[in-house]
């Protein structure tokens, strides 16, 4: 079936450092790649999100790119502070339907002050 | 503007126990709807979702169910817990905007099977 693997499953990063979080999708018919952020207790939370007619998006201190070809997506963060700290996930939607989308495994960010 | 209220947020059952979640949208109409469960620090797994009033589609094989009696309103069922039904139980919606189904999750609710 189609899949989403993301890497790595956890970070740890100096505060004011960079932290990238990269994956892959299967399904070619993808077109839409959310992030979501989950702090700990709470609900997974969108944080920024690029369509496959676009290779970088960006906002303040986060940027998204895509490589629709390798079919590779990455979330970056800059100037990390300690509420950056949390679970991180990928999803990938194809243009099909939204129950279609696909969510990686998640990654944990630890941002050591 | 859309909203999702899940609840309870907190739940603690004994095993052997029924199960009732609720969700309800509003502020949009004939979203998908879906439940997701999280084990304690692990990712998101896909239960159920829907694409209508009575129109269930399940993922994985257990003994829980789902219901969706009325379009903004989504119902996560078991008629017996078991200890492996631990966990954090998300609802979700989707509607398609220009082209794409973006998710927005409920608040969640936390289920302990004692």
């Amino acid at each position: 079936g189609e899949n989403v693997e993301q890497h790595p499953s956890t970070l740890s990063v100096q505060e004011g450092d960079s932290a990238v979080i990269k994956c892959t999708y299967s399904d070619s018919a993808s077109n839409y790649f959310p992030w979501y952020k989950q702090e700990l207790g709470k609900r997974p939370q969108l944080i920024i999100d690029i369509r496959s007619n676009v290779g970088e998006k960006k906002d303040q201190r986060i940027a998204v790119t895509l490589n629709k070809t390798a079919k590779h997506f990455s979330l970056h963060i800059t100037e990390t502070q300690p509420e950056d700290s949390a679970v991180y996930f990928c999803a990938a939607t194809p243009n099909t339907g939204g129950f279609k989308t696909i969510f990686g495994a998640g990654t944990r960010l630890f941002v050591k002050a | 503007s859309q909203t999702i209220h899940q609840w309870p947020a907190t739940l603690v059952q004994p095993v052997g126990s029924p199960l009732s979640l609720e969700c309800t949208v509003e502020g949009t109409s004939n979203p998908n709807l879906y439940w997701y469960r999280q084990a304690a620090g692990r990712g998101l797994q896909l239960l159920f979702y829907s694409v209508g009033i009575g129109q269930i589609s399940s993922e994985v094989p257990q003994n829980l169910s789902a219901s969706r009696p009325q379009d903004r309103q989504f119902i996560l069922s078991s008629k017996k817990l078991l200890l492996s039904d631990s966990g954090f139980y998300l609802c979700a919606w989707s509607v398609q905007r220009d082209g794409v189904y973006g998710y927005t999750f409920g608040s969640g609710t936390r289920l302990t099977v004692v």
